[in-house]
Parts: structure tokens; C-alpha cells; sequence
């Protein structure tokens, strides 16, 4: 299996441009999770669905972060505009729910996101 | 809200010693309770994870951590550290609907020295 794969692996842009991450979960997996590490916060849920439906965003952290499940091979975090605050790793994670019983998510490699 | 401590931030213990990472959680239901280890620059492996039954867990790499009502805590172990066992170590909670949205400590750094 080719675990949870995440693009770009770093990425540095300039303050007030659009970022894009993406994730590929999993295959078989129907949970998907976006989380944010830095120095200061540590590791932070941003926003996680479950059979491509937003269940808890409550950790995005204002507007300016979106993300969409479009199919259940494929998601994507949006950080328009993007601040020099942004700068962090964000981590991708995906489970499988199948079976009724608590899962088990499994992380991707990690973007590396740097705003100047 | 639920929350992790992880009170050490630094451990340096010598190979082949025991070790010992504390974990203290709040959470006002059972909880469900993970360990991730994390190598430079690389993502989180689960370790072990506790959701209810036997209170001692193991878990990969010789592994293992207790689960003590009691004291809210989810100690995690390992009798003899290898050098490669370098790593951060994260203790979670699982909280919210079907306890999936994981809380993390802030993190344990560990050192081995030869």
C-alpha cells in the first residue's frame, strides 16, 4: 500500500498568495483529516470528514482556510491569502471507519509549508 | 474540552536503559488514547491505542503503556531503548463524535546517548 500521499512535500510562497496542499488518502479509507504542526501550538486538528462530508472544522482557523473533499480518493486544503502565520507542516490523515469500531489514522509524509 | 500534558518536553536516557513517557489527559467520558512516535522530518506512526479492556496495551516495537483511571494518565514504556528509538513521542486523545478527533500533547523529545 502506498500509504496517505500528500503534494507538495515544501512549499514556500510570498505572503497574499494562494496556497493549495493536497492528500490522496488511503485507498478503501473513508475518513480524511487535515492537521497543523508548529513550533508554538503543536499539533492542531484543522478539519476532518468523513465519506467526503465535513463532520468538525472547528479548527480552521478563519476564513481565509478551506477544504473540500471532492471523491474519496483526493482532498485539498486552501489558504487564500496566505500569511507569513501559515508557516507550518501540515499533515494529512486518513481511516477507515469499516467494521463499526474505533479507527486507526494513518499520516501522511507531511507539506512543509513556508510563507515569506 | 478534552486536553493532553506531556510534562517532560526533553528526555536523554542511555541505550539499553528502561524508559518512561508521561501522559496526563482530561476528558470527561472513557477515553480512547493513542501514542504516535515521530522521526525528523517524518510523519506520526501509531505506537499502541487503548479503547477499553486490558489497562496494559502493547504496541509495536516493544512498546507498551498502561492505562490508569485513577490518575488520568497513559504512561508509555519500553524496558531497553534502542539508539534508533530517537524520536518525538506524542500522547493523544480521542474526543468528540466516535471519539476521532484527536487532541495531541505537546510532545516528549527523546535522546538516546550510546
Amino acid at each position: 500500500d502506498a500509504g496517505v500521499i500528500q503534494s507538495p512535500r515544501h512549499e514556500v510562497t510570498e505572503m497574499g498568495q494562494e496556497v493549495t496542499l493536497r492528500c490522496k488518502p488511503i485507498s478503501g479509507h473513508n475518513s480524511l483529516f487535515w492537521y497543523r504542526q508548529t513550533m508554538m501550538r503543536g499539533l492542531e486538528l484543522l478539519i476532518y470528514f468523513n465519506n467526503n462530508v465535513p463532520i468538525d472544522d472547528s479548527g480552521m482557523p478563519e476564513d481565509r482556510f478551506s477544504a473540500k473533499m471532492p471523491n474519496a480518493s483526493f482532498s485539498t486544503l486552501k489558504i487564500q491569502p496566505s500569511e507569513p502565520r501559515d508557516s507550518a507542516v501540515y499533515f494529512c490523515a486518513s481511516s477507515s471507519t469499516a467494521g463499526g469500531g474505533t479507527d486507526t489514522q494513518y499520516f501522511g509524509p507531511g507539506t512543509r509549508l513556508t510563507v515569506l | 474540552a478534552q486536553s493532553v500534558t506531556q510534562p517532560d518536553i526533553h528526555i536523554t536516557v542511555s541505550e539499553g536503559a528502561s524508559l518512561e513517557l508521561r501522559c496526563n489527559y482530561s476528558y470527561g467520558a472513557t477515553p480512547y488514547l493513542f501514542w504516535y512516535v515521530q522521526s525528523p522530518g517524518q510523519g506520526l506512526q501509531l505506537l499502541l491505542k487503548y479503547f477499553s479492556g486490558d489497562t496494559l496495551v502493547q504496541g509495536i516495537k516493544g512498546f507498551e503503556a498502561e492505562f490508569k483511571r485513577s490518575q488520568s494518565s497513559f504512561n508509555l514504556r519500553k524496558p531497553s531503548v534502542h539508539w534508533s528509538d530517537a524520536a518525538e513521542y506524542f500522547c493523544a486523545v480521542g474526543a468528540g463524535t466516535g471519539r476521532r478527533a484527536l487532541t495531541f500533547g505537546s510532545g516528549t523529545r527523546l535522546q538516546v546517548q550510546p
